[in-house]
């Protein structure tokens, strides 16, 4: 079965950027999705299909996925981005849906 | 505005069947491309999609869980349900009802923890 796989946890200070990878066995051929979810919390969708952006979701989230590895990217990070965040594919060959292990973002 | 709701018990017995009703308002089930899904996460774990079913009828499950897991729709009733059987402790969880239309799960309901415990 396909998986995805995340770090566990990511630190960044107060305004700096912070940086979350999705690997799987070429995810750069797949459509990847991000979603957000705070404590106590239903997730929310942050980035679908690679790099959009839902209305309402900050400029400052942003992604990437090529070859081996997607990317979310959090640049000027802020208090209220501490949250964990998972990557989600679909996988054709399966018919099914897959979830990153996710991945504790700490705003120092 | 699309909004889901779980409903079903919070506590069941091990062996026991789950039987979860997710009602949604905002959508119809019969348009073309929409999905509704199940994902659960265990306490402190990561999320992990359990079955959808499209508007077609056609129906996905997870691979490792396909033997235990069974979702219908009706669509007059705006309702998807989702019944797991032999329910373990392990399957301990919130388990969340979402909309699909495009692959990726926008919105989802507020999830209902399920325990399972003798």
């Amino acid at each position: 079965s396909y998986e995805l796989a995340q770090p566990l946890s990511v630190s960044v200070a107060l305004g700096q950027t912070a940086k979350i990878t999705c690997g799987g066995n070429d995810i750069g051929s797949k459509n990847v999705h991000w979603y957000q979810q705070k404590p106590g919390q239903a997730p929310v969708v942050v980035i679908y299909r690679d790099y959009n952006r839902p209305s309402g979701i900050p400029e400052r989230f942003f992604a990437s996925n090529l070859g081996s590895t997607a990317t979310l990217t959090i640049s000027g990070a802020q208090a209220g981005d501490e949250a964990d965040y998972y990557c989600q594919v679909w996988d054709s060959s399966t018919g099914a849906y897959v979830f990153g292990t996710g991945t504790k973002v700490t705003v120092l | 505005q699309i909004t889901l709701k779980e409903s079903g018990p919070t506590l069941v017995k091990p062996t026991q069947t789950l039987t979860l009703t997710c009602t949604f308002s905002g959508f119809s089930l019969s348009t073309s491309g929409v999905g509704v899904g199940w994902i659960r996460q265990p306490p402190g774990e990561a999320l992990e999609w359990l079955a959808i079913v499209y508007w077609d009828d056609d129906k996905r499950y997870s691979p490792s869980l396909r033997s235990r897991l069974t979702i219908t729709k009706d669509t007059s009733k705006n309702q998807v349900v989702l019944t797991m059987t032999n329910m373990n402790p392990v399957d301990t969880a919130t388990y969340y009802c979402v909309y699909s239309w495009g692959n990726w799960f926008d919105p989802w309901g507020q999830g209902t923890l399920v325990t399972v415990s003798s």
